[in-house]
């Protein structure tokens, strides 16, 4: 079976120093796997994706995440937080015939992300 | 510009009432989906479609219902079945279903629905 464990549901940073936002996934299949952020009462906007080429994905507003096959992990980093950062993000795993969803996702339950002036 | 428009922002709901949840996209997406999100949770599926005139239920289908006339348009009811509508409703699209593809989902901004 597939499955995704955000190992934060909160974390917390001073602005201007780096966030890491850890992701562990696991799944039968070589899957494809991706960062989305989340606003306030918005709908979720694509960071990054993972889907088997370079394994350090780099992705938009200075996010990156560095897929690790020995050790499930896909985790989301960025090197200065910045205040428009604040916001609810989700890691994703996609694989077919994974056992996920019934569409072959499997959503992790979300990290909120804050950041201290 | 292209994206997903979900209508209404918000929405109320009374006791034995059907609603439906209006999903509109101009990407020329062939998959679409509904997603329930409740606090704290990750997003649940609730029905998807592949390409027109076929959906699929998804892992919490019971008390929903869907439609695919159109390629643009998704149209999720909320029926009185559902005894605990209460959430953040999210359209989705893809260019192909993401499983098949690998092509990531773009969202509209949600409909809001709560039981009067």
């Amino acid at each position: 079976a597939q499955s995704v464990t955000q190992l934060d549901s909160h974390v917390s940073v001073s602005e201007g120093t780096p966030v890491l936002l850890r992701c562990n996934y696991s799944s039968s299949y070589s899957p494809s796997l991706f960062w989305y952020v989340q606003h306030p009462n918005k709908g979720l906007q694509l960071l990054l994706k993972y889907t088997s080429a370079a394994t350090l994905v780099k992705g938009i507003n200075g996010f990156e995440a560095e897929f690790k096959k020995s050790e499930t992990s896909f985790h989301l980093t960025k090197p200065s937080a910045h205040m428009s950062d604040a916001a609810e993000y989700f890691c994703v795993v996609s694989a077919l015939s994974s056992g996920g969803g019934a569409d072959g996702l499997t959503f992790g339950k979300g990290t909120h992300l804050i950041i201290q002036p | 510009d292209g994206g997903i428009t979900q209508s209404p922002k918000y929405l109320f709901r009374k006791e034995g009432q059907n609603v439906t949840l209006s999903c509109e996209q101009n990407l020329n997406h062939d998959a679409m989906y509904w997603y329930r999100q409740d606090p704290g949770q990750g997003l649940r599926l609730i029905y998807y479609s592949q390409i027109v005139n076929d959906f699929q239920k998804g892992d919490i289908a019971e008390g929903y219902s869907v439609s695919r006339e159109k390629k643009e348009s998704f149209p999720l009811t909320v029926t009185s079945a559902q005894k605990n509508p209460t959430a953040f409703y999210l359209c989705a699209s893809s260019i192909h279903l993401t499983v098949n593809s690998n092509q990531p989902q773009h969202f509209g901004d949600g409909t809001r629905l709560s039981i009067l």
